[in-house]
C-alpha cells in the first residue's frame, strides 16, 4: 500500500529554472493538496483539488501551478523558480470533502527543494 | 480567519519526563483538531485527532483533549522516550479538508 508518493525527494534548482514536483496517491481520494513548510511557520496551503479537473488556490499560490487530469495524480509546477521558493513541499490527500469535518489527511514524505 | 498558536521550541527534556505542548486556536464554527508529528528527515504522520468538544484523542501514550471553552488542544505524554524526539504540529480543519497549522514545536529528548 503506497499511500501518497512524492518525487523527487531532493532537488536543487537555479533561479529561473522550471520543474514539476510529482504526487500520486493510490487510495482513490478525491481531495488532494500541496503545502509548503518553512521554519517557524508550520505548513501553508499552496493549491488544492476536490476532484479531477477541479483546482483552486490556497493561502500561498503565487509562483505555482497545478492541474488534476486524473484522480491519482496532482503535480505542482514551478514555472520560474525563485530563492523564496526554497522549502519543503508536502503533498496530501483525503476522501471526499462531503463529510467535511474529521476527514483524515494523509501526507507524502516531502520534497526538499533548494533554489540557488 | 482561522489560526493556530503553539508554543515555540525547542523543548528539551530528559527521558521519562512529562511533556506538555500547548496549542490554542481561533476558528469559526466547530473545527476538528489534530496533532501531527514529523520525525527527522520524514514526512508528517497523524498522531491523534478530536472532532468535537470534550473529545480526547490518544495514541502512542500521547493525549490531547478538545477544550472548546478555552479553545485549546494541549498535547501531553507522561513519560517521554528518546524516540519521541521530533517536531510536533497542532492543526485544525474547519471545512473543506483544508488544514491550518501552527508553527511546530521541536522536542528533543535526551537519554
Amino acid at each position: 500500500n503506497a499511500g501518497v508518493t512524492q518525487t523527487p525527494k531532493f532537488q536543487v534548482l537555479k533561479t529561473g529554472q522550471s520543474m514539476t514536483l510529482q504526487c500520486a496517491q493510490d487510495m482513490n481520494h478525491e481531495y488532494m493538496s500541496w503545502y509548503r513548510q518553512d521554519p517557524g511557520m508550520g505548513l501553508r496551503l499552496i493549491h488544492y483539488s476536490v476532484g479531477a479537473g477541479i483546482t483552486d488556490q490556497g493561502e500561498v499560490p503565487n509562483g505555482y501551478n497545478v492541474s488534476r487530469s486524473t484522480t491519482e495524480d496532482f503535480p505542482l509546477r514551478l514555472l520560474s523558480a525563485a530563492p523564496s521558493q526554497t522549502s519543503v513541499y508536502f503533498c496530501a490527500s483525503s476522501y471526499s470533502i462531503d463529510s467535511g469535518i474529521g476527514n483524515t489527511i494523509y501526507f507524502g514524505e516531502g520534497s526538499w527543494l533548494t533554489v540557488v | 480567519g482561522n489560526s493556530v498558536t503553539q508554543m515555540e521550541g525547542p523543548v528539551t527534556l530528559s527521558e521519562e519526563a512529562f511533556l506538555t505542548i500547548n496549542c490554542t486556536y481561533t476558528a469559526t464554527g466547530y473545527p476538528s483538531l489534530f496533532w501531527y508529528v514529523q520525525y527527522p528527515g520524514e514526512g508528517l504522520q497523524l498522531l491523534l485527532k478530536a472532532t468535537k468538544a470534550d473529545d480526547k484523542g490518544s495514541n502512542k501514550g500521547f493525549e490531547a483533549t478538545y477544550r472548546k471553552e478555552t479553545t485549546s488542544f494541549h498535547l501531553e505524554k507522561g513519560s517521554v522516550q528518546v524516540s519521541d524526539s521530533a517536531v510536533y504540529f497542532c492543526a485544525l480543519m474547519a471545512a473543506g479538508n483544508k488544514l491550518t497549522f501552527g508553527g511546530g514545536t521541536r522536542v528533543l529528548v535526551k537519554p
